[in-house]
C-alpha cells in the first residue's frame, strides 16, 4: 500500500458526461500528480500541482481540468467526455527528495473509467 | 520517434533465469532513469534509479545506463513467479528538490516467470 488513495476505484459513465476524480496524497506529501494510462499510449503525465498551485503540465486536454485543495488532497475533473478517454487514472504523490536524488513518485491504485 | 521507446512484449521466462528489460530513448537532457514495476491492476511502483550513465545494484536487481548510446537496461537475476508484471523505464531531465518532476515513461513490458 503506496499511502496514496484514489476514489472512485471505477467509473462507467456515457459519452458526453462529466466526472470527478479524488486523490489523497501521502501524508505530508506536498506534489500531487495526475497520469492517465492506455494500451496505445501507455503511462502520460497530465498535471502536476505542489502546495495547491499548477507546476506543470503535459498532455492534458482543455476538457480536462484539475485542483489542489488547501488540505492537498486533488481532483480531475473530465469533461465532454469521449470513448477515447476511457483509460486507467492515476494519482501519484511525492516528497521532496535527499540532495542528489530523484523525488519518489507513490502511485495510486488509480480509477478504471469506461466511457460508454 | 517517441521520446522512450520499450518493447512491450510480453516476455515469458521460466523460473531462475535471467531477464534483460531495456528502453531507448531520444532526449539527451534526461538525467535520471528509473524503473518502475507494476503488478496487475495495481500502481507503478519505483524499483530502482540510476542518475547519468552507469550501474546500480540492488539484489537480484540490476540497472544499466548508457548514454552514449541512449540506453537503459533492467537485469533481473534468479527470476521469481512473482517478479511477474509490468516494468515500466521512466526518464527525467530535471534535477529534484521540489522542481517539477515530469517523468516521461515507456509503454512497459510485460513480463511472466514460469513456475
Amino acid at each position: 500500500d503506496s499511502g496514496v488513495t484514489q476514489t472512485p476505484k471505477h467509473l462507467i459513465t456515457a459519452t458526453g458526461q462529466r466526472v470527478t476524480l479524488r486523490c489523497s496524497p501521502r501524508s505530508g506529501d506536498l506534489s500531487v500528480y495526475w497520469y492517465q494510462q492506455s494500451l496505445d499510449q501507455g503511462l502520460q503525465f497530465l498535471i502536476q500541482y505542489y502546495n495547491g498551485e499548477e507546476r506543470a503540465k503535459g498532455n492534458i486536454l482543455e476538457r480536462f481540468s484539475a485542483q489542489q485543495f488547501p488540505d492537498l488532497h486533488s481532483e480531475l475533473n473530465l469533461s465532454s467526455l469521449e470513448l477515447g478517454d476511457s483509460a486507467l487514472y492515476f494519482c501519484a504523490s511525492s516528497v521532496v527528495a535527499l540532495a542528489g536524488g530523484p523525488e519518489t513518485q507513490y502511485f495510486g491504485p488509480g480509477t478504471r473509467l469506461l466511457v460508454l | 520517434q517517441k521520446e522512450v521507446e520499450q518493447d512491450p512484449g510480453p516476455l515469458s521466462v521460466p523460473e531462475g533465469a535471467i531477464v534483460s528489460l531495456n528502453c531507448t530513448y531520444s532526449n539527451s537532457a534526461f538525467q535520471y532513469f528509473m524503473w518502475y514495476r507494476q503488478y496487475s491492476r495495481k500502481g507503478p511502483e519505483l524499483l530502482m534509479y540510476t542518475y547519468s550513465s552507469g550501474n546500480k545494484e540492488d539484489g537480484r536487481f540490476t540497472a544499466q545506463v548508457d548514454k552514449s548510446s541512449k540506453y537503459i537496461s533492467l537485469f533481473i537475476r534468479d527470476s521469481q513467479p512473482s517478479d511477474s508484471a509490468t516494468y515500466l523505464c521512466a526518464m527525467s531531465p530535471y534535477p529534484t528538490q521540489g522542481g517539477s518532476e515530469k517523468l516521461v515513461f515507456g509503454k512497459g513490458t510485460k513480463l511472466t516467470v514460469n513456475p
